[in-house]
């Protein structure tokens, strides 16, 4: 079975551009989650879904960032215009059953923001 | 809020022996779980053990095992016969068991080496 699956693994930018991240999660996993990963940090929750609905985007900061899942399935995660600050890893996450914790997790995306 | 908090940023172990990582969270809630996620270099996490707060049998996942201290909010992960694919980030979390919600809390890690 496919793992989360995430691209790009590595992305490098010049501030003030924009930039975009992929996520496809373990099929027929409906909560689906976006994670920074600050560097010696453990992950923050950007948001959560359940299918297509963002439960939770509290932490998300919504006047540079926006997230997506069309469908219900991949999700997109936007950065527009990115900072140096948001330099970090963004992790995909999905989940089969809802409330036991058991996330599974991507790679990654590696965001340098020059 | 919630709170965890890993205090040893880093550690270091010889093969075969036993190692224990600490964590301790902060909650006025008595419904919950805890867990320790493994985060190799490749940087894909993966869960390696659960307790729920109601039990208070510690749980055990082959050579690793937890110490859960509910009464002081302790939850230490205990890796025994430690093998060189146990190198990796540990990060302990906490999650709030009610109405569905899974936002997961997470400590800032321990880096652990296991030498050869």
């Amino acid at each position: 079975e496919a793992g989360v699956v995430q691209s790009p693994r590595y992305k490098i930018i010049e501030k003030k551009q924009p930039v975009a991240f992929w996520c496809n999660p373990i099929s027929g996993h409906n909560t689906l989650y976006w994670y920074l990963q600050n560097l010696g940090q453990g992950p923050e929750l950007l948001i959560r879904y359940e299918n297509e609905e963002a439960v939770d985007d509290s932490q998300l900061p919504k006047d540079r960032f926006s997230a997506e899942r069309l469908k219900g399935v991949d999700s997109t995660l936007k950065i527009q215009p990115a900072e140096l600050g948001d330099s970090a890893v963004y992790l995909c996450a999905s989940s089969l059953d809802r409330g036991t914790g058991e996330l599974f997790f991507g790679e990654g995306s590696r965001l340098t923001v020059l | 809020a919630q709170t965890v908090t890993q205090s040893q940023p880093e550690m270091s172990v010889q093969e075969a022996e036993t190692v224990t990582l600490s964590c301790t969270y902060d909650t006025s809630e008595n419904n919950y779980y805890l867990f320790w996620y493994k985060q190799p270099p490749s940087r894909q996490m993966i869960l390696v053990i659960r307790q729920e707060a109601y039990k208070q049998q510690n749980a055990t996942e082959n050579r690793f095992s937890v110490n859960f201290q509910k009464a002081a909010k302790s939850f230490s992960l205990k890796i025994s016969d430690s093998q060189l694919g146990d190198t990796a980030m540990y990060f302990c979390a906490f999650m709030l068991k009610q109405g569905g919600s899974e936002k997961l809390v997470f400590g800032k890690g321990m880096k652990l080496t296991v030498n050869p």
